[in-house]
């Protein structure tokens, strides 16, 4: 249980495209979706918090107008990396969470991004 | 806010023995504390979980951590290393009042030597 689905796992495009990443998660409803960054041999950065039919809030740093995320139902998230350029390519990963905090995260599978 | 710290960004060990990841947390509230283990380019996997239960936690693959409050730590163990054990290694923190939010430490790359 608690399958969380990333797609595509694989991204190169060219500078200037808008990129679309899908966060879904499959055998439950999650409260909470969240979409992490992750850059070589590095921990994770959290990028955004979203939650169902509201704004996503944004960690401190992170531009709202490049990374655009809509939670639409209990199970899709999306995050929109608008206009990409090389310094946007990176690991991209969502989870998601039934909600409460002793509850864990499950995460996707990351997705990785490269913009020529 | 909370804060996790991982001793030894790398760590060595030989196949069959015992692996030790430390963990050290910060929090001036009851935490909630997670090990996740990261394969190359793939998302993180729950390991194991401290929610307030039982302080000794098994999790999968053999893995379990014991949950210290005196000295804030939240050690991963395993008794025999195997090669499938080589990967990524994250402790996270939270606390009720975080919603969910996770904070990780930097990690620690487990290598299994044959």
């Amino acid at each position: 249980g608690a399958v969380v689905s990333q797609h595509p796992s694989r991204v190169i495009c060219k500078s200037g495209t808008s990129v679309k990443i899908e966060c879904r998660s499959l055998d439950f409803q999650a409260t909470t979706m969240f979409w992490y960054r992750q850059f070589p041999k590095q921990s994770l950065m959290l990028m955004a918090t979203s939650n169902e039919g509201s704004k996503a809030t944004y960690e401190q740093g992170v531009e709202k107008d490049k990374f655009l995320i809509n939670h639409a139902s209990l199970t899709l998230s999306t995050l929109t990396v608008t206009s990409a350029h090389p310094e946007d390519s990176s690991f991209y990963i969502c989870s998601a969470s039934l909600g409460g905090s002793n509850q864990p995260q499950h995460f996707g599978d990351g997705t990785r991004l490269s913009i020529l | 806010a909370q804060s996790v710290t991982q001793l030894g960004s790398h760590v060595s060990v030989s196949e069959g023995a015992l692996v030790l990841l430390r963990c050290n947390y910060s929090s001036s509230v009851p935490p909630y504390l997670f090990w996740y283990v990261q394969y190359p380019n793939q998302g993180l996997q729950l390991l194991l979980k401290y929610t307030s239960a039982a302080t000794l936690v098994k999790g999968i693959n053999g893995f379990e951590a014991e949950f210290k409050k005196s000295e804030t730590s939240f050690h991963l163990t395993k008794p025999s290393a195997h090669m499938s054990d080589a990967a990524e290694y994250f402790c996270a923190v939270t606390v009720k009042a975080a919603g969910n939010k996770l904070t990780f430490g930097g990690g620690t790359r487990v290598l299994v030597k044959p």
